[in-house]
């Protein structure tokens, strides 16, 4: 357990439907994070919260929303989205923004149909 | 932009051989350098990291790695690996707060 919880795990859903995967951090870190990680390429940092506020939008496209209530949550909204987005979307969480040594969550694997 | 790049796609070795996994960074300034590890069905974990100081980095279950800042260079070291170091090894740089990572090397270690 890395103190970082991602749910659902494993995720199949249509390219009309909506859905949201939840990330919850129990290390009491500010900074919060959703990376998108496909096969063969690099990490791809998608947003960047600290202290709930959004501090990094790395041109993702507006079918993701993410949303973060408190320090210890995160959640990334789907919807209407494309085969070419099935991915493992990772969370991770920091206790600050810089000199961030980042502890991730298993991931859920998304595959869009 | 800052970019991350890993020369090895996949590296396959026997046990008690010895891995180096290179890693260069496109940044000039100031940058934190990072190795991840992510074994089979885990969850991706931190190895080693750099800040300042010692250029010689040591980390969890043996690795090393070096930070060659003439070189933009942050290669990665085991003597002698283990059957268990079969992984995905990740290497990431932090400037400007964006964590930014490789592609990845997969090592598989033969027994």
């Amino acid at each position: 357990e890395t103190g970082v919880t991602q749910t659902p795990r494993h995720l199949v859903m249509g390219m009309t439907n909506k859905k949201s995967l939840k990330c919850e951090q129990h290390l009491g870190h500010n900074a919060m994070y959703w990376y998108k990680q496909s096969a063969k390429k690099p990490l791809e940092l998608m947003f960047v919260y600290n202290f709930k506020e959004q501090t990094e939008n790395n041109s993702v496209p507006s079918r993701f929303s993410p949303e973060c209530p408190n320090s210890s949550h995160l959640f990334l909204h789907l919807h209407t989205l494309q085969p070419e987005d099935s991915a493992l979307y990772l969370c991770a969480s920091s206790q600050a923004l810089q000199l961030a040594e980042a502890f991730f969550g298993q991931g859920t694997r998304l595959t869009v149909v | 932009a800052q970019s991350v790049s890993q020369h090895n796609h996949h590296v396959i070795l026997s046990e008690a051989a010895s891995l180096e996994l290179g890693c260069n960074y496109s940044y000039g300034g100031t940058v934190n350098l990072f190795w991840y590890v992510q074994y089979p069905g885990q969850h991706l974990q931190l190895l080693l990291k750099y800040f300042s100081g010692d250029p010689l980095v040591k980390g969890i279950k043996g690795f090393e790695a070096e930070f060659i800042k003439s070189k933009f260079s942050f290669n990665l070291r085991k003597p002698s690996v283990q059957w268990s170091d079969t992984a995905e090894y990740f290497c990431a740089a932090n400037n400007d707060y964006k964590l930014s990572f490789g592609a990845g090397t997969t090592v598989t270690v033969r027994a």
